[in-house]
């Protein structure tokens, strides 16, 4: 199975200012396709988890453009340019490549 | 626009098995793959299986293998998965999620709580 590792675990980040998160897989997900399989969720308090960035760099519709995706192969990294105090939750990266789809530990964003 | 609607909550007896419904709505449900995923209390999320609607072709992941069935039912558009020979550990929130793109999940259903006691 490929391993999905998350970090940091806990992000206490200030309003207003940037946040990061890296994700690494345990193998490259970049398919024949020319697409990395790489995908990002939030999951906020309370709610089922939503889509933010597929294929390592793709904002879902809806998403705000302070969120972005960058890496290839097996290291990634979202992005938060300014965050906001709806932002906090728990944010996963999942490799799409192959079953088992794993996703990695979460890192709770919280607000200073 | 794309709904995912689950059925409620419920509460198992050990050894009991558990059906959960998923009703989609608002796209072509026979094209896109449903994703079953759980996330037990305090933890991460975890792939069990999925479907492709048209075919009803599924996979499960190794570890429910022999105990998860995903069936579906065209004219509700509607996926169910059961589970058996529940254990307590398998008190869990399970999601049905729709494959949006390259196991790109969304959107996903509100979420089912299933406990598991004796």
């Amino acid at each position: 199975d490929i391993v999905m590792t998350q970090s940091p675990l806990s992000l206490p980040v200030t309003p207003g200012e940037p946040a990061s998160i890296s994700c690494r897989s345990s193998q490259s997900l970049l398919y024949s396709n020319g697409h990395t399989y790489l995908h990002w969720y939030l999951q906020k308090p309370g709610q089922s988890p939503q889509l933010l960035i597929y294929w390592a760099s793709t904002r879902a519709s809806g998403v705000p453009d302070r969120f972005s995706g960058s890496g290839s192969a097996t290291d990634f990294t979202l992005k938060i340019s300014r965050v906001e105090a709806e932002d906090v939750g728990i944010y996963y990266c999942m490799q799409g490549l192959q079953t088992p789809y794993i996703f990695g530990q979460g890192t709770k964003l919280e607000i200073k | 626009q794309v709904h995912l609607v689950q059925s409620g909550a419920e509460v198992k007896r050990p050894g009991a098995s558990v059906k959960v419904s998923c009703k989609a709505s608002g796209y072509n449900f026979a094209v896109s793959w449903m994703h079953w995923l759980r996330q037990a209390p305090g933890q991460g999320l975890e792939w069990m299986g999925w479907i492709h609607p048209d075919s009803g072709a599924t996979e499960y992941a190794q570890k429910f293998q022999g105990r998860v069935t995903l069936t579906r039912d065209m004219s509700s558009s509607t996926v169910d998965m059961e589970l058996s020979r529940l254990r307590s550990d398998d008190t869990a929130v399970y999601y049905c999620t729709r494959d949006f793109e390259s196991r790109a999940f969304d959107p996903w259903g509100q979420g089912t709580l299933v406990s598991v006691s004796s």
